[in-house]
């Protein structure tokens, strides 16, 4: 089975701080991506990367990067976190653009 | 546009009260469709891929189907432990995955 681990369950942070999200896949897998999840929003891409060193923009990047420095790992960093950053954060990966398989998700509360 | 929309917003069932969730889609070029499960607090978790009209797949009290316009999650005789949301999304042309906002499922013992 695929494994994608998402290295918190629960974040609270304080406006401003700099927050890593760490993402973690066991199935050699060159494709992972970040989305959040929002109530009625669904959810919405912010980054994704198709291969080592490689990343891409997704529909709502502003206030986020990525760093993908090995294939099995993929982080999320928020620079300066605000307050309409916190969401839900679930991380994917994906063989050759198939379905998708997700982390359980960090739940991230910026006060 | 590439759009997704899920219908219902919600459902409640009673046990055993068998239904259909629908999943309607504009997009150009579809390459293929997924059904996801979500447990509240967890992330989704993988159910169906569809590829074309016609197309059917099946597992345990589940049942899913693609037209050329719709997918419908068929749940037959449902229980208590089916209640989650059922998330769907189509992957255009482009590799885009677009998500539709879900169903939420609760099925009342």
């Amino acid at each position: 089975d695929v494994k994608v681990t998402q290295s918190s369950r629960y974040l609270v942070k304080r406006t401003g701080e700099k927050v890593f999200l760490e993402c973690v896949q066991d199935m050699d897998h060159e494709n992972m991506f970040w989305y959040r999840q929002d109530p009625g929003l669904g959810l919405r891409l912010i980054y994704f990367s198709y291969d080592v060193k490689m990343k891409e923009k997704g529909d709502i990047p502003e206030g986020y990067s990525v760093s993908r420095e090995k294939k099995e790992r993929f982080s999320l960093i928020l620079e300066s976190a605000s307050t309409n950053q916190t969401s839900m954060y679930l991380c994917a990966s994906s063989l050759k653009r198939r379905e998708l398989f997700f982390g359980s998700g960090t739940q991230l509360s910026v006060l | 546009e590439d759009q997704v929309t899920q219908s219902p917003e919600a459902l409640r069932l009673q046990e055993g009260e068998s239904s259909s969730l629908n999943c309607s889609y504009t997009v150009s070029g579809l390459r293929g469709l997924f059904w996801y499960r979500q447990d509240p607090g967890k992330g989704p978790e993988f159910l169906f891929t569809l590829y074309s009209a016609g197309e059917e797949k099946e597992k345990e009290r589940l049942k899913a189907t693609l037209t050329k316009k719709e997918s419908f999650l068929h749940i037959t005789a449902p229980k208590p432990e089916d209640s989650a949301t059922y998330l769907c999304a189509v992957q255009a042309s482009t590799n885009k995955l677009i998500f539709g906002t879900g169903t939420l499922l609760a099925v009342q013992p």
